[in-house]
């Protein structure tokens, strides 16, 4: 079955950087994107950016442009999402998710990785 | 970039009951909306879309409707798993957007 396996929680400190894995399987990875979300404690759902697993063209939000850097290795079907220079408003559960593509273009995203706690704290 | 908001943001309801959702975007978004459930520490699920198909494997209780600016998610005879809170989400265009989400809980 599809599924995407998210790495397991972190704690960084303030200015630190972290790197969040989500490895894919049960489809053809290149086929399609990659998003990640996050949502902070007791928040709603953010969207970060997303990646095509096909050609590796990336496109972030606004307010994380210069922080965030999204990759993909297709040898092993994972997606990497790493944040930079963190805040404690960074701390949150971050997800990744599959986006379906149609013609070249991403649309809605099932399924979703677990999530991987990020804390932010000194 | 494209808003969403949603409507109510909380409520509260009885099994059984039928219960709308509202959604509605900043500018015209056409059909490309979805809809995702989430449950306390739990990552989202899709429910439907393009704003009115539904996922297979989700209950044909739940169902969406709308284009262009303003849409809904109906659920016809709530049961007790349907507790949860439920996103909208615009993929029209990048930046993508969920709605801040509406809580439904139990009276």
């Amino acid at each position: 079955q599809v599924q995407l396996v998210q790495s397991g929680a972190e704690v960084k400190k303030p200015g630190a950087s972290v790197k969040v894995s989500c490895k894919a399987s049960g489809y053809t990875f290149t086929s399609y994107g990659i998003s990640w979300v996050r949502q902070a404690p007791g928040q709603g759902l953010e969207w970060m950016g997303w990646i095509s697993a096909y050609n590796g063209n990336t496109n972030y939000a606004q307010k994380l442009q210069g922080r965030v850097t999204m990759t993909t290795d297709t040898s092993t079907s994972t997606a990497y999402m790493e944040l930079r220079s963190l805040r404690s408003d960074d701390t949150a559960v971050y997800y990744c998710a599959r986006i379906v593509m149609v013609r070249g273009h991403p649309n809605w995203f099932d399924p979703w990785g677990q999530g991987t706690l990020v804390t932010v704290s000194s | 970039a494209i808003r969403m908001t949603q409507s109510p943001s909380s409520f509260s309801a009885s099994t059984g009951d039928r219960v709308t959702i509202t959604c509605r975007a900043s500018q015209g978004i056409s059909s490309y909306l979805a809809w995702y459930q989430q449950k306390p520490g739990k990552a989202p699920k899709l429910l439907i879309y393009a704003a009115s198909t539904l996922q297979s494997g989700v209950p044909s209780r739940f169902s969406g409707s709308g284009s262009g600016t303003d849409f809904t998610l109906t659920i016809s005879c709530l049961q007790s798993e349907d507790f949860a809170t439920y996103y909208c989400q615009q993929y029209y265009s990048y930046p993508s957007a969920f709605g801040p989400g509406t809580k439904v809980d139990i009276k």
